[in-house]
C-alpha cells in the first residue's frame, strides 16, 4: 500500500516479556518517528531517524526502550522487561525529511500495546 | 518546555454549522503547525500544514490561521458535516525540527 504500515495491529503480553514493534514507512520517505499515544499523558515524541544519521532518542523513557532502522526503511521498536505503564497505542510516522520543511508527517494505524 | 492547548475539549454541534477550534502555544519559536484528525482506533490524517512564515492554510472547508507571534492557531470547519466527527489535533515542532508536540485535541460529534 501507499501508506504507513504498522505491525502488529494489537498486542497482548504479560508484564517482565520483551516486545517488538514494527514499521513500514512510505517509500521514498527518510524521515521516520515514533509517538506514543496514552491516556495519561497524550501524544508523545519517542525516536526519530533522518536518513543515515544518529537517530534522536531524545524522547525515549527510559534504557528499556530502544529503536533501529535497517536499511533507511523498515523500523522496530523494542520494550524490554515491559511494565503496565507501558500499555499505550505505539504510532509510527514518516516524512520526505528535514530538507522538506512544508511536507506534512504521514502516520500508520498504529500498534494497540496492552501490558497485563 | 513547549506546551500546546487546545479549547474546547470537546464540542457538539448540528450539521451545517460554521465551526472554529482553537490551539495555544507556549514557545513561539516553532517552524511548522500542523493539524490533523484522528477517527477511533485509526492513526492520525494530516489536514493542513502552515509553515511559520505563512499566515493561513485552506483545504476545501478548511481553513488554518496562524499568528506565531501570540501563539495561536485556529482551524475553521464551514457547513459542517456528521462525517467530520473526530478528534483534531493541532502540533507544532517545538522539541527541535519536525519532532512534533502535541495538543490534547478537541473531539467533534456533528449531529444530522
Amino acid at each position: 500500500g501507499a501508506g504507513v504500515s504498522q505491525s502488529p495491529s494489537n498486542k497482548v503480553t504479560e508484564k517482565g516479556k520483551d516486545v517488538e514493534l514494527r514499521c513500514d514507512p512510505i517509500s521514498g520517505h527518510t524521515a521516520l518517528y515514533w509517538y506514543r499515544q496514552s491516556l495519561g499523558q497524550g501524544l508523545e515524541f519517542l525516536i526519530y531517524f533522518q536518513g543515515n544519521s544518529a537517530p534522536d532518542k531524545s524522547g525515549l523513557p527510559s534504557d528499556r526502550f530502544s529503536a533501529e532502522r535497517t536499511g533507511g526503511s523498515v523500523s522496530t521498536l523494542t520494550i524490554q522487561r515491559t511494565q503496565q505503564e507501558d500499555s499505550a497505542v505505539y504510532l509510527c510516522a514518516s516524512s520526505k525529511g528535514e530538507h522538506y520543511s512544508n511536507q506534512p508527517q504521514h502516520f500508520g494505524d498504529g500498534t494497540r500495546l496492552s501490558i497485563l | 518546555k513547549q506546551e500546546v492547548t487546545q479549547i474546547p475539549a470537546a464540542l457538539s454541534v448540528p450539521e451545517g454549522e460554521n465551526l472554529v477550534l482553537n490551539c495555544s502555544f507556549t514557545d513561539s519559536a516553532i517552524y511548522n503547525l500542523q493539524w490533523f484528525r484522528q477517527d477511533p482506533g485509526k492513526g492520525l490524517t494530516s489536514l493542513l500544514l502552515i509553515q511559520s512564515s505563512q499566515r493561513e492554510q485552506t483545504s476545501g472547508r478548511l481553513n488554518a490561521s496562524l499568528d506565531k507571534s501570540s501563539g495561536r492557531s485556529t482551524l475553521y470547519i464551514a457547513a459542517s458535516q456528521p462525517g467530520d466527527s473526530a478528534t483534531y489535533l493541532c502540533a507544532v515542532d517545538g522539541l527541535g525540527f519536525q519532532k512534533l508536540v502535541f495538543g490534547t485535541g478537541t473531539r467533534l460529534l456533528v449531529s444530522p
